[in-house]
């Protein structure tokens, strides 16, 4: 069974820009969980998608972060325009069920993303 | 708000040695806790989790961590490293009321010296 993956894995762009990542989570999870880790910070939480609905978005920064789960299978997350303070690691989670249901989430490898 | 404090940002343990990752939480009921593990490269694994029931929880890769309610703790433990256990390893509280994120800590850095 393949895990949750990302691409892409690294990412460097100029302040400005535009920047999408992409999460494929595990099949059949309807849990798909955004997180963030800024270097030498804590992982914070984003954002979490039930099926193709955004269940809690409390986390996203601010309104340059997009994020869509058209079909309810991928996800994207896009930043529009990249600042510099967005640099970090963006994790993606899946899980079959909410945490309220004692399943666990898995996490893919990160997408280190770099604006310059 | 909840929170999670893992005071050691770098250990350096001796291949063979036994090891203890600290790990203390502010939550305002039982919480549901988990260890994961972030080897080079790779994403994060867990390694283990407490829900309920036997607060000594055993893992994957030897490890084990037992939950502490009167000491908000839940700390991670093996009696003997390996060279292969240096990576980052990290706590996570979960789920928030209404919510389900997990709060994680700020991850501490396992060094393992041959």
């Amino acid at each position: 069974e393949a895990g949750v993956t990302q691409f892409p894995s690294h990412s460097v762009i100029e302040k400005g820009q535009t920047v999408t990542l992409r999460c494929d989570p595990i099949s059949g999870h309807d849990n798909l969980y955004w997180y963030r880790r800024v270097m030498g910070k804590e992982i914070k939480f984003l954002l979490h998608f039930v099926k193709e609905s955004k269940q809690d978005e409390s986390g996203m920064p601010n309104n340059r972060f997009l994020a869509e789960r058209t079909g309810g299978t991928y996800s994207t997350l896009k930043v529009q325009p990249a600042e510099l303070e967005d640099s970090g690691v963006y994790f993606c989670a899946s899980s079959q069920d909410g945490l309220g249901g004692r399943t666990e989430a898995f996490f893919g490898q990160g997408t280190r993303l770099t604006v310059v | 708000a909840q929170s999670v404090t893992q005071p050691d940002i770098h250990i350096t343990v001796s291949e063979g040695a036994s090891l203890e990752l600290r790990c203390n939480y502010s939550y305002g009921a039982t919480p549901y806790l988990f260890w994961y593990v972030q080897s080079p490269g790779q994403g994060l694994q867990l390694l283990l989790k407490y829900f309920s029931g036997d607060t000594l929880v055993q893992g994957i890769k030897g490890f084990e961590a037992e939950f502490k309610r009167s000491q908000s703790s839940f700390n991670l433990r093996k009696p003997s490293v390996h060279w292969s256990d240096a990576a980052e390893y990290f706590c996570a509280v979960g789920p928030l009321a209404g919510s389900y994120q997990l709060t994680f800590g700020k991850g501490t850095k396992l060094s393992v010296i041959p």
